[in-house]
C-alpha cells in the first residue's frame, strides 16, 4: 500500500513564525499535492509537484511556497504564519500519467495560527 | 475553470437506509470522476471512480454513475451501516489536456448513520 506521511498530526505556531510541513511518500511517485481542508469549502489546491524540482502554483498560493528536493519529500513553507492560515493541511501524490490516477493521501497536519 | 457542486450535509440516516448523495460538476473536455471518504481523524482515501461516460464505479456496497448528460456523479449505497459514517468528497480530473490527475474537490458532505 502506498504510505504518505505528514510529519506533524497536530501544530501550533504564532503570528510571523515560518512553518515548515514536510510530507514523504514511499511509492516513487512523479507528483505531490499540497492542500488545505477548510469547513463547507472543501479541499483546495495550494501547490503541486510534477517532478524533483518543479513546482506550480494551485488555487490558493499566496503566503504559500513549497519544496521538492527530493522525489519522495515535498515541504510546504508559511514564510510569515497568518491567524487565517490556520487550517487543516493535506500532502497527496500519485502516479504520473493518465486522468484516473488516484490521489493517496496522509492523515493530515492540525495547523493554529496564534 | 472546472468546478465540483455536492449537497450539503449532514446526511442523518438510520442504519439498513438507502444512500444518495448528489454531485454535479463543470469541466471541459472528458474528466474523470471520483468519489473519496474521509473517516474521523484521518485523510481522504479513494471510494470508486469512473473515466468516461456510463462508466459506473463500485466499491463496498457504494456506486455511481458517470452521467455526462447531466453532468451528474451521484453516490448511492442500498443499505448503509453506521461504521459508513464520513464525509463524503466528490472529485474530478484533468478535463483538458495538460492538468491531469490535478483533482477538484466538491465542499464535501457528512453522513451520519445511527442506530
Amino acid at each position: 500500500d502506498v504510505k504518505v506521511t505528514q510529519s506533524s498530526r497536530y501544530l501550533v505556531k504564532r503570528t510571523g513564525e515560518k512553518v515548515f510541513l514536510e510530507c514523504v511518500q514511499d511509492m516513487d511517485h512523479e507528483n505531490m499535492f499540497w492542500y488545505r481542508q477548510d469547513p463547507g469549502l472543501g479541499l483546495r489546491l495550494i501547490y503541486f509537484s510534477y517532478d524533483v524540482k518543479m513546482k506550480e502554483k494551485g488555487d490558493i498560493p499566496e503566503g504559500y511556497s513549497v519544496s521538492r528536493e527530493k522525489k519522495e519529500r515535498f515541504s510546504l513553507i508559511l514564510e510569515s504564519a497568518s491567524t487565517n492560515q490556520t487550517s487543516m493541511y493535506l500532502c497527496a501524490s500519485s502516479a504520473r500519467g493518465a486522468r484516473s490516477s488516484p490521489l493517496h493521501f496522509g492523515n493530515g497536519t492540525r495547523l493554529t495560527v496564534t | 475553470g472546472d468546478s465540483v457542486t455536492q449537497m450539503e450535509g449532514p446526511v442523518t440516516l438510520s442504519e439498513e437506509a438507502f444512500l444518495t448523495i448528489n454531485c454535479t460538476y463543470t469541466a471541459t473536455g472528458y474528466p474523470s470522476l471520483f468519489w473519496y471518504v474521509q473517516y474521523p481523524g484521518e485523510g481522504l482515501q479513494l471510494l470508486l471512480k469512473a473515466t468516461k461516460a456510463d462508466d459506473k464505479g463500485s466499491n463496498k456496497g457504494f456506486e455511481a454513475t458517470y452521467r455526462k448528460e447531466t453532468t451528474s456523479f451521484h453516490l448511492e449505497k442500498g443499505s448503509v451501516q453506521v461504521s459508513d459514517s464520513a464525509v463524503y468528497f466528490c472529485a474530478l480530473s484533468g478535463g483538458r489536456t495538460g492538468t491531469a490527475s490535478k483533482l477538484t474537490f466538491g465542499t464535501g458532505t457528512r453522513l451520519q448513520v445511527t442506530l
